[in-house]
Parts: structure tokens; sequence; C-alpha cells
């Protein structure tokens, strides 16, 4: 089974510049999340999607930061502008609620960002 | 406070040695508890789930002390290749049913 695709891998861009992130989950799972981690922290939950609806997204700056599910597969985060402190790792992650275990998130490789 | 809170460490420790990792959390509804595992540089991975009862994984070993909110993960005999950083996570349901993320804890196992 494929595991979540996300790319691109590594982006270097200047503050207020724009960037944007893909995502491609696991085939079949409903659920994906966009999760920011800054180093020496853990994950934390930007945007929460069910199919193509957002179903939380109380933690994202959406002053600048934007996502969108269009047709329940594949997500795009974006930022613009870019501000210093958006330098971290975007992971994604797919979960299937109708599975046992369903708890279970699993991750892409991430992207990592840096903001100049 | 934090919602999840654990000791960042580092833990450096000898191969063979027994290490224990504490986390607390704050939020008494929370319902199901995890430890993850993340390798530098990687993504964070499902490493067991933790029940009131306490379970074991080989090696590992995870108790939940609801009373306190406290959770536990023991590593017994540590290898080399358990140097990571270990998540400690709490699963909110309602609504969204979410994640809540501890900050890790990194161990460094030694030769």
């Amino acid at each position: 089974e494929a595991g979540v695709a996300q790319s691109p891998r590594y982006k270097i861009i200047e503050k207020r510049q724009s960037v944007a992130f893909w995502c491609n989950p696991i085939s079949g799972h409903a659920t994906l999340y966009w999760y920011q981690q800054i180093l020496g922290q853990g994950p934390k939950l930007l945007i929460q999607f069910q199919n193509n609806g957002v179903v939380d997204d109380s933690q994202l700056p959406k002053d600048r930061f934007s996502a969108e599910r269009l047709k329940g597969v594949d997500s795009t985060l974006k930022i613009q502008p870019a501000k210093l402190e958006d330098s971290a790792v975007y992971l994604c992650a797919s979960s299937n609620p109708g599975q046992t275990n369903s708890y279970e998130q699993y991750f892409g490789p991430g992207t990592r960002l840096t903001v100049t | 406070r934090k919602e999840v809170e654990q000791d960042p460490g580092p833990f450096n420790v000898p191969e063979g040695a027994t290490v224990a990792f504490n986390c607390t959390y704050s939020n008494s509804a929370s319902q199901s508890f995890f430890w993850y595992r993340q390798d530098c540089r990687k993504e964070p991975k499902l490493l067991m789930s933790v029940y009131s009862s306490g379970n074991e994984d080989g090696r590992f070993t995870a108790q939940l002390n609801r009373a306190s909110q406290y959770i536990s993960l023991l590593i017994r005999d540590s290898k080399l290749s358990d140097s990571a950083t270990y998540l400690c996570v709490v699963f909110h349901s309602g609504n969204t049913g979410k994640l809540i993320f501890g900050q890790g804890t990194t161990l460094q196992v030694k030769p």
C-alpha cells in the first residue's frame, strides 16, 4: 500500500513570498490533516478535512494560510505571504475512521520550509 | 499550560539500559492515548496505544493513570536503534476528533 505522498520535500523562500505544498493521502482515507512542526516541538494541527469538507481549522492562521481539498483526495496548503516564523516542517497525514484502530494517522515525509 | 507535557530530555543512556518517559495531559475528557516515534528528520509513526490496564509490546511497556492524568513509556534493554524522539499523543473525540501531540522526548542510546 502506497503511503502519504508530499511535495516538495524542501523549499527555501524569502519572507513575504508565497509557497504551496501538495499532499496525496493513502487511497481510501477520508480524513486528511495538515500539521506544522517547528524544530523541537511536536506537530501542531493546522487543519483537518473529512472528505472535501473542513472539520477543524481553529489553529490555522487564516490571514496568511489557506488549504483546500477540492475532490476529497489531494490537498494543497498555501502560505501567502510567508513570515520568518513559518519556518517549519509541514506534515500531511491521513486516516480512515471506518477502520479499526481508526485513531492511527499515517504521516507523509513532510515539506521542510525555510523562510529567509 | 500545554495540553500534553513531556520532559524534552535528551535522555542519554547506554545500550541495555532501562529508560522511562513520562507525560501528563490536562484535559480529563481525553479518550485515547498513544506513543508515536519520530526518527531524526522523519515523520512520526505510531509506536503503541496506551490502555488503562497497561500494555506491553516486546521491550516496550505503556501505562495510563487516568486519575493522575499521567502516561508512561518504559523501554527495557535499550538498543542503538531505539534512538529517536518519542511523542506522547492524546486523542479528543467529539465532532472533530483530533490528536494532540506533546513536544516529544529525545532518547539517545550510546554504545
